[in-house]
């Protein structure tokens, strides 16, 4: 089946410092990506829709000029953190659109101290 | 707009027992209706989906899933559970006109399997 793969899995950042997160659809193009936030024992919370070859679609309440978004290529969308705080520490989770059917990365987890 | 609602935050069951987990959703729109099971620490496993055509859906793993329209719930069932069962499951809707894959998700219920 097809699959998305996140990186990293997991990192740790300083406070103040960008980070960025990258999701790939390895065996299929995806015109359509998703950007979402899941808060420990909560839910996903979309935050934005990343398009290929044009800007992301925000969510209300995202901050866009925190949480940029870039969908360069088919199988590459990128988010970074930027000016990172503690409380943007959080599981983010990207999907990918393929055919009747949405595929989800494994996450990656971010720490900010 | 849609929303999603899941009744039941956390579901005790004990081992080869059935289970239920209750969701509704609410919208203005034709829907598409989802099920997901997340691990810890790890992403989302599709274990079923409704987009259209037969009301009882099957998944994966011997869940099974029945689309009720009229009272717009997306209930999902399995006869008897193992302790692998355990995680936490997620009931999600996409407006079947909006952008495909953009999900709405309900708050999860967390399964705990016991022997």
């Amino acid at each position: 089946g097809a699959v998305v793969s996140q990186h990293p899995s997991w990192v740790i950042c300083k406070s103040g410092t960008s980070v960025k997160i990258e999701c790939r659809s390895l065996d299929f193009q995806a015109t359509t990506m998703f950007w979402y936030r899941q808060f420990p024992k909560q839910s996903l919370m979309l935050m934005a829709t990343s398009n290929e070859g044009s800007k992301a679609t925000y969510e209300q309440g995202v901050e866009k000029d925190k949480f940029l978004i870039n969908h360069a290529s088919l199988t590459l969308s990128t988010l970074t953190v930027t000016s990172a705080h503690p409380e943007d520490s959080s599981f983010y989770i990207c999907s990918a659109s393929g055919i009747y059917e949405q595929y989800f990365g494994p996450g990656t987890r971010l720490t900010v101290t | 707009a849609q929303s999603v609602t899941q009744l039941d935050s956390q579901v005790p069951v004990f081992e080869e027992a059935p289970v239920e987990l209750r969701c509704n959703y609410s919208s203005s729109v034709s829907v598409y209706l989802f099920w997901y099971v997340q691990y810890p620490n790890q992403g989302l496993q599709l274990l079923l989906k409704y987009l259209s055509g037969s009301t009882l859906v099957k998944g994966i793993n011997g869940f099974e899933a029945e689309f009720n329209k009229s009272q717009t719930s997306f209930h999902l069932r399995k006869p008897s559970v193992h302790i692998s069962d355990t995680a936490e499951y997620f009931c999600a809707v996409s407006d079947a006109t909006d952008s495909w894959g953009k999900f709405q998700f309900g708050a999860g219920t967390q399964v705990v399997v016991t022997p």
